[in-house]
Parts: C-alpha cells; sequence; structure tokens
C-alpha cells in the first residue's frame, strides 16, 4: 500500500456540472476525512467517516455537497452544480482510531478542481 | 477556528537549523501538539507530535515549553527542500480532527 490515494489529481469542469472525486484511503485505516484548500489557505474540514458512518459535516458542505464511504473502504465526494467558488483543492486524508491508539493523518495529493 | 499562532513567514540559510515557534496558550490537558507541512501543489505530510516531553524523529524536533503553552518545531539542517508551508496543531484524538490555520511559510535559500 503506498499511501492515501486520489483520483483524478485535476479536474476542470463547466459551470453547473456535476463532479465526483474519490479517495482511497490506506488499507487499515478506519476514519477517512475530507479537506478543502484554496489558495494561500490552510486545509478547511469538510467531513470525515469513521467506517461508513458519517460522523461530522462541516458548515461548509452546502447541500450541494455530499460523501458517502459504502462498506467503509474507499470514499466519493460529489459536488453538485457546481460554482466558480468551488474551484480548490480537495484533500483526502485517513487514519486508524481505536480504544487507545490514534494513528497521525496521512493526506493524499489532492484533486485540484477548476470550475470555469 | 485554529487554536495555534505561528508567524506568517520565516526565512533560513540552507545548512542552519530551521526553529518554527508556535503559540498555544489555550492548549488543554489532553490535546496533543501536531506539525505537518505542505510542500507547494502537494497534501499535508505529517511531521512529529509530542504531548509534553520533547520528541525528536528522523525529520525534525519538537520542544514544548513546561507549560504547554507554546512549542518549537526545529529542523536541523535545512535543506532547499524543506520550503514549505508549515502548520501547527492542538488536536486531542477522539472525535475530533485537525483544524489547519494559516501556518508558517518557509524559505530555505542558498
Amino acid at each position: 500500500d503506498t499511501g492515501v490515494s486520489q483520483d483524478p489529481r485535476h479536474k476542470i469542469t463547466k459551470r453547473g456540472q456535476n463532479v465526483t472525486f474519490r479517495c482511497d484511503p490506506i488499507s487499515e485505516h478506519n476514519r477517512l476525512y475530507w479537506y478543502r484548500q484554496t489558495l494561500g489557505q490552510g486545509p478547511e474540514f469538510l467531513t470525515y467517516f469513521q467506517n461508513e458512518a458519517q460522523l461530522e459535516k462541516s458548515r461548509l458542505l452546502s447541500d450541494r455537497f455530499s460523501a458517502e464511504r459504502p462498506k467503509g473502504s474507499f470514499s466519493t465526494l460529489e459536488i453538485q452544480r457546481t460554482e466558480q467558488g468551488d474551484s480548490a483543492m480537495y484533500l483526502c486524508a485517513s487514519s486508524f482510531r481505536s480504544t487507545g491508539m490514534n494513528t497521525e493523518a496521512f493526506f493524499g495529493q489532492g484533486t485540484r478542481l477548476t470550475v470555469v | 477556528d485554529a487554536k495555534t499562532t505561528q508567524p506568517p513567514s520565516m526565512d533560513c540559510a540552507e545548512g542552519r537549523a530551521a526553529n518554527l515557534p508556535c503559540n498555544h496558550s489555550t492548549i488543554s490537558g489532553n490535546e496533543y501538539v501536531y506539525w505537518y507541512r505542505q510542500i507547494h501543489s502537494q497534501g499535508p505530510q505529517y511531521i512529529i507530535h509530542g504531548l509534553k516531553n520533547n520528541e525528536t524523529n528522523e525529520m525534525a524536533s519538537l520542544i514544548i515549553t513546561e507549560d504547554r503553552k507554546s512549542s518549537t518545531l526545529i529542523l536541523p539542517h535545512a535543506t532547499l527542500r524543506d520550503t514549505a508551508v508549515y502548520y501547527c496543531i492542538v488536536f486531542s484524538g477522539g472525535y475530533n480532527k485537525l483544524i489547519f490555520g494559516a501556518g508558517t511559510r518557509l524559505a530555505v535559500h542558498p
């Protein structure tokens, strides 16, 4: 396993179109996080899963955004009716959490979305 | 909101030690100090973390003050490849998540 994998690395889409990103976490990790990062800013938390359960969603995650993690493995982040303000880097991270143990989070290389 | 304060930018000469400060005056007893860095156009990379003792690994050293209100990340011999944005984060684990601030942009120059 070579780490957290995100696909695609780059996506250009027209305003109003729907886009979907995929994240494959490190195989034994039960936690999966999504972040968004705009130019010059630190990553902003969007949502996270423990196994297949979505435990928290940020207020940044509008109704146009939806994330899933079926079967607790890979995750998808969908943005419907994209807007130019959605242009950003979308980062995925994974970690392992159990009673008495919590590994650091490992990040993927991100998907850069450009809405034109 | 991030619970840490870092200088927006720093410079360091190649081969010298880079000392990156972080203030976290409201840190709670169960919160760790984590450091990540982000090289341009890549995802953040974990560097080191600590609770109250100083820590060292192959990448860096972390010095936490006795009152835990501040810490310093030390890159002992900075190289050009250490040019990145460095984020200091307080994190308790559990059902919490990493909250990033703006970080410190470190420029290592020849």
